[in-house]
């Protein structure tokens, strides 16, 4: 039971450049989400999807892209990274948009 | 969502019980407690929610006062394992309550 994986775990990357985070789960949840922590502001979500194309923005969205062709898959495009983007990123599905959220296992980026 | 309050840190011994308070005099009646832990480095886990009856499963008790203005987690034989940053949660179930707001939580360390 995979459950919910993210890829890359950890990335370095330079400003200016794409970065694209990947995240699958294997429980068929309806709803994703992704959240960024950082030290002195807790976990923040940035986009969330009820459903195949289906999207929408969180609290800090600005800078962040997903999209959502397949129920499984959620990846989160950092177009143009920026230092302050600089943080450890975790994935979240739910079967509900209440419901219980399962989270992954983090992808810790480094914008240089 | 209602706001929480947790103590910031608490010391337990390895084998007894560990139990974390939390306050939510604001809760509403359709509002969830939630609990959550992150172990460093690692995404956070859930570990149980309840609305107003007492709650148990394989992880933890959940005990909430018949005012709900209180909870308490209960992990029954603290081990190592269990040293992590735990998080109370209050949440509705109605659309706009999509995200979890983590506060600071309770960092609860194990000692052997």
């Amino acid at each position: 039971d995979a459950g919910i994986t993210q890829s890359p775990r950890y990335k370095i990357t330079e400003t200016g450049r794409q970065v694209t985070l990947m995240c699958h789960q294997t429980w068929s949840h309806s709803y994703m989400f992704w959240y960024r922590q950082d030290l002195g502001h807790g976990l923040r979500l940035i986009y969330y999807s009820a459903a195949a194309d289906i999207t929408d923005k969180g609290e800090v969205p600005d800078g962040y892209v997903v999209s959502r062709s397949k129920t499984e898959n959620f990846p989160l495009t950092l177009e143009s990274a920026t230092r302050s983007q600089t943080s450890v990123y975790f994935c979240a599905s739910s079967e509900l948009v209440s419901g219980t959220q399962y989270f992954g296992p983090g992808t810790r980026l480094l914008v240089l | 969502d209602a706001k929480t309050t947790q103590p910031p840190s608490m010391d337990c011994a390895e084998g007894r019980a560990a139990n974390l308070p939390c306050n939510h005099s604001t809760i509403s009646g359709n509002e969830y407690v939630y609990w959550y832990r992150q172990i460093h480095s690692q995404g956070p886990q859930y570990i149980i929610h309840g609305l107003k009856n007492n709650e148990t499963n394989e992880m933890a008790s959940l005990i909430i006062t018949e005012d709900r203005k209180s909870s308490t987690l209960i992990l029954p034989h603290a081990t190592l394992r269990d040293t992590a940053v735990y998080y109370c949660i209050v949440r509705g179930t109605n659309f706009g309550n999509e995200k979890l707001t983590f506060g600071t939580g309770t960092r609860l360390t194990i000692i052997p």
